[in-house]
């Protein structure tokens, strides 16, 4: 079966770097992904890995170590709005589709 | 592109009554999904859809929850009866097919948010 743990809630400052961490298990890895979700509104894209090492895109960063099962979302240069909740998400593969599986989300709150 | 549509946004229907949450793709998307939200649970995949052919229903709670998808750009998930305790945010999701992980990105829509009383 499929297995996704992230921390509950978070807390950081405006202007500070936050780190949110991602575990996984699943048998037909193909992917890992972060959604960003506002309240009440949609998830939406943010970052995918699918080999080992960092992603950068802008003030947000993705790491996966798929041995370990282990991704995390680094976001620098907090700002206000950047108060979300945080999706981890395994693309899993089997029998020539595929399926995502997203973990419960971390709710992050940005102070000022 | 409009993106992925679902209606209605909102539903507020008593107990035992049937309720119908509707979703129109994303164009040329082979891959829809329908997923639900609460807080306890997170987001939680419910059934999806190849070239509209259910592939995986074992999120279906229960026999009282169905999906269909007539055609490739229409997809209905059906309650019958409702009860309280499927009161949640439904969204519709929507991807491409190709060979590259990264390029399957699933776009969601706005969701239907359901109040079963």
């Amino acid at each position: 079966g499929q297995n996704i743990d992230q921390p509950t809630e978070m807390t950081a400052t405006e202007g500070a770097i936050v780190q949110i961490n991602c575990t996984y298990q699943t048998s037909g890895f193909n992917g890992l992904f972060w959604y960003q979700q506002h309240a009440g509104e949609a998830p939406t894209f943010l970052s995918y890995n699918v080999l080992d090492g960092l992603e950068e895109k802008g003030r947000f960063s993705s790491f996966l170590s798929r041995s370990k099962g282990y991704s995390y979302l680094l976001l620098k240069e907090l700002q206000m709005k950047d108060s979300a909740s945080y999706l981890c998400a395994v693309r899993d593969q089997g029998s020539g589709t595929y399926k995502y599986i997203f973990g419960t989300g971390t709710r992050l709150k940005v102070l000022a | 592109d409009a993106g992925v549509i679902q209606s209605p946004r909102h539903e507020v229907t008593e107990m035992g009554q049937e309720v119908t949450l509707r979703c129109k793709p994303i164009s040329g998307h082979d891959y829809l999904f329908w997923y639900r939200q609460t807080m306890m649970r997170g987001l939680e995949l419910l059934i999806y859809f190849n070239n509209n052919v259910p592939i995986d229903d074992s999120g279906m709670p229960e026999d009282r929850f169905s999906a269909k998808m007539p055609n490739a750009s229409f997809s209905t998930l059906k309650i019958q009866p409702s009860e309280p305790r499927d009161s949640a945010v439904y969204f519709c999701a929507s991807s491409p097919r190709t060979g590259i992980a990264g390029a399957n990105v699933l776009t969601f829509g706005a969701g239907s948010r359901l109040t079963v009383l």
